[in-house]
């Protein structure tokens, strides 16, 4: 298995557009995760779904973010507008059942 | 808000050292799992802990689980070069949602 796909690896955009990360989960795995790591805030977990279906979005920062998971095996995170304060590393991870997380290799967001 | 916090924040050793990191934690828990961040990677799951066990072993790592103290301890025992990363902990209750705690950038020196 490939393990945990995001793309893209690094993205670099001006303020006020917008940024979409993407990630493919490990097939079989029902709950996937988004995650935002900043030397600031640390690992902060942003939303996750089981089942294709969002439980627990208390860690979204703001309207100007959502996510979106229209199928097991692709789940979208949309930053609309992008400001530089959401520059961070942004992870996703999946799991089946209730112990190890499975993490991608991270999108590194960059807004100037 | 973080569930956990890890001490010490940074932690300098020796090839052939022992390195100890603790986690306290502020809720009760179902397990407690142990991460590890190699620099600009993602996270990659060491070991877990289930809240009815009090120490567990895999290779070179011994973690320990103090439920009253709402405590855990990671040991990674004979310290290598390639042990250099952060290392987390990390929480769940009854979702499979885990609270990450702060943090130890462990250093080991050839």
């Amino acid at each position: 298995d490939a393990g945990v796909i995001q793309s893209p690896r690094h993205e670099v955009t001006e303020m006020g557009q917008e940024v979409t990360l993407r990630c493919k989960p490990i097939s079989g795995h029902n709950s996937l995760f988004w995650y935002r790591q900043t030397m600031m805030r640390g690992l902060e977990l942003l939303i996750y779904f089981n089942n294709n279906v969002p439980i627990d979005d208390s860690g979204m920062p703001e309207d100007r973010f959502s996510a979106k998971m229209p199928n097991a095996s692709f789940s979208t995170l949309k930053i609309q507008p992008s400001e530089p304060r959401d520059s961070a590393v942004y992870f996703c991870a999946s799991t089946q059942g209730r112990d190890e997380q499975f993490f991608g290799p991270g999108t590194r967001l960059t807004v100037l | 808000s973080q569930q956990g916090e890890e001490d010490p924040q940074a932690l300098s050793i020796q090839e052939g050292e022992n390195a100890t990191m603790n986690c306290s934690y502020k809720t009760s828990i179902n397990n407690l799992q142990w991460y590890r961040q190699n620099s600009g990677r993602g996270l990659v799951h060491l070991i877990l802990i289930r809240s009815n066990e009090r120490e567990k072993h895999s290779g070179r790592l011994r973690v320990t689980l103090d439920t009253s103290k709402k405590s855990s301890s990671l040991l990674i025992t004979a310290s290598r070069a390639a042990d250099t990363a952060s290392y987390f902990c990390a929480t769940s209750r009854d979702t499979d949602k885990l609270i990450f705690g702060t943090g130890t950038r462990l250093q080991v020196f050839p």
